[in-house]
């Protein structure tokens, strides 16, 4: 079946505007993450889903950044007021609760701020 | 915090070498470890790993955890240059939320 899936696979704004990254998981999948990875390191985790609910947001970097999930499928990652240090790949990954371990991910959002 | 060290950073190797690849971790709690190869920007899954001393295997990929001694590693054999990409070591410490920690990663270079 289809995986998950992103759009924009790339995004160029500027310093201070407002954008939104999609994340369409695997159809099934209960669980959705979003993890941000910089350049030469390995993602890192922002928010956990499971159904409608952010279970936990605890990675998420500070208030510019908020993201839901209204039907339990596709989510929105938005980021407020974009800073040049907000450019990075943000990945969404998806799994089957209760077997969680897995996660599948997207192929990402490149986010560039100028 | 949790902690998870891949080695080395970078490998160069020819086609038909064989390489390991190294991953440490601290972490609170233990659920299972997981292998990834990232080529572009998905990261495509490998392994999970939850017992010791199990070996996975995959074709020319291998891979085995130690518990005691907190690690894992992931062996390539007879390497191709569809190989090159960067393997992430990852652990899920469990808790309520069940997110990925992650090394930084190896970037494997094969050259024909």
């Amino acid at each position: 079946g289809a995986g998950v899936s992103q759009t924009p696979s790339n995004k160029v704004t500027e310093k201070g505007k407002y954008v939104e990254l999609r994340c369409d998981p695997i159809s099934g999948h209960t669980a959705l993450y979003w993890y941000r990875q910089s350049l030469g390191q390995g993602p890192e985790f922002l928010i956990y889903f499971q159904g409608t609910g952010a279970a936990d947001d605890s990675g998420l970097p500070n208030d510019r950044f908020f993201a839901v999930r209204p039907e339990g499928s596709v989510s929105t990652l938005k980021i407020q007021r974009t800073e040049r240090g907000d450019s990075a790949v943000y990945l969404c990954a998806s799994s089957y609760y209760p077997n969680t371990d897995t996660q599948y991910f997207g192929p990402g959002t490149r986010l560039t701020v100028l | 915090e949790d902690k998870v060290v891949q080695s080395p950073l970078s490998l160069v190797v020819h086609e038909g070498d064989t390489v390991t690849l190294n991953c440490s971790y601290e972490v609170t709690n233990f659920r299972s470890l997981l292998w990834y190869k990232q080529e572009k920007k998905a990261p495509t899954f490998l392994f999970m790993l939850t017992s010791s001393g199990i070996e996975k295997k995959s074709g020319r990929l291998s891979s085995i955890l130690d518990k005691k001694e907190l690690f894992s590693i992931l062996n390539i054999t007879a390497t191709q240059t569809g190989d090159s990409a960067i393997y992430l070591c990852a652990v899920n410490s469990g808790g309520s939320n069940y997110k990925l920690t992650f090394g930084k990663g190896t970037l494997l270079t094969v050259n024909p």
